[in-house]
C-alpha cells in the first residue's frame, strides 16, 4: 500500500531564504508523486508532479522537487521564499490500479514566511 | 472558464440533520472524488466515482452517501449517522485513466 510522510507540520522561513519541505513515500510500485498547495479556505492547486520522465521536476511559482528513489523522497524546494508562498503544502502519491487512480495525501506542512 | 464549483462556501446545520453538499464540474471529466479535510489530518477520501451511475467507498465512507446521475454532478450527503461532521469538504475530478486531480474551492460544514 502506498503512503506518504511529510516531515514537519510547520516550517517557518524568512523572506528570501531557501524553502525546503520534506516528503517521503512508501510504494510497492513505481510511484506517481505530486505536490499541491492550499491557501486559506481554498481548494488545492497542483504545483508539480513526478511521472518518471525526469527526476528533477519544475513546477509553478518557482518551486521544484527532486525524486530520489534510493531515499524514497520527493522534497519540495524554492531558492528564495516570497511572502505569497505562505500556505499549506501537501505531498501525495497515486494509488494506481488499471484506470482507477486515487491519491493518498500526507498530513500537510504549513509554511510561514517572515518579513 | 472550465472548473469545479462547490456550493455553498459555508454551511451550518443542527446536529441530527442530513445535509447535501453540491459539486459540479464542466471539465468533461469522468472521475470525481470527495475528500474530507481536518486540521493536521491531510485529506481523506470519502467516495469516488469513475463513471456515471457508479461509485465506490473510499477510506472513510461511514455516515456519508453520494449519487452520480449526471457526468458533471457528484453531490455528497452528510447523514445524521456521521459522528463528527464538522470539517472542510473538497471535491475533485480528473480525466479517466489519468492521475492529476483538480480541486474545487471547498465547503466548510459546521454542525451546531
Amino acid at each position: 500500500a502506498q503512503s506518504v510522510t511529510q516531515l514537519g507540520s510547520h516550517v517557518s522561513v524568512s523572506e528570501g531564504a531557501l524553502v525546503l519541505l520534506r516528503c517521503n513515500y512508501s510504494s510497492s510500485v513505481p510511484p506517481y508523486l505530486f505536490w499541491y498547495v492550499q491557501y486559506p479556505n481554498q481548494g488545492l492547486q497542483l504545483l508539480l508532479k513526478y511521472t518518471s520522465a525526469a527526476t528533477l521536476v519544475k513546477g509553478i511559482n518557482g518551486f521544484e522537487a527532486e525524486f530520489k528513489k534510493s531515499e524514497t523522497s520527493f522534497h519540495l524546494t524554492k531558492p528564495s521564499a516570497h511572502m505569497s508562498d505562505a500556505a499549506e503544502y501537501f505531498c501525495a502519491v497515486s494509488r494506481s490500479g488499471g484506470s482507477n487512480y486515487k491519491l493518498t495525501f500526507g498530513k500537510g506542512t504549513l509554511l510561514t514566511v517572515n518579513p | 472558464d472550465g472548473g469545479i464549483t462547490q456550493s455553498p462556501k459555508y454551511l451550518f446545520r443542527k446536529e441530527g440533520q442530513n445535509v447535501t453538499l453540491s459539486c459540479e464540474q464542466n471539465l468533461n471529466h469522468d472521475a470525481m472524488y470527495w475528500y474530507r479535510q481536518d486540521p493536521g489530518q491531510g485529506l481523506r477520501l470519502i467516495y469516488y466515482s469513475q463513471i456515471v451511475n457508479d461509485f465506490q467507498k473510499g477510506d472513510i465512507a461511514e455516515g456519508y452517501s453520494v449519487s452520480r446521475e449526471k457526468k458533471e454532478s457528484f453531490p455528497l450527503t452528510v447523514t445524521s449517522a456521521q459522528k463528527n461532521p464538522t470539517a472542510f469538504y473538497l471535491c475533485a475530478s480528473n480525466e479517466r485513466g489519468t492521475d492529476t486531480q483538480y480541486f474545487g474551492p471547498g465547503t466548510r460544514l459546521t454542525v451546531l
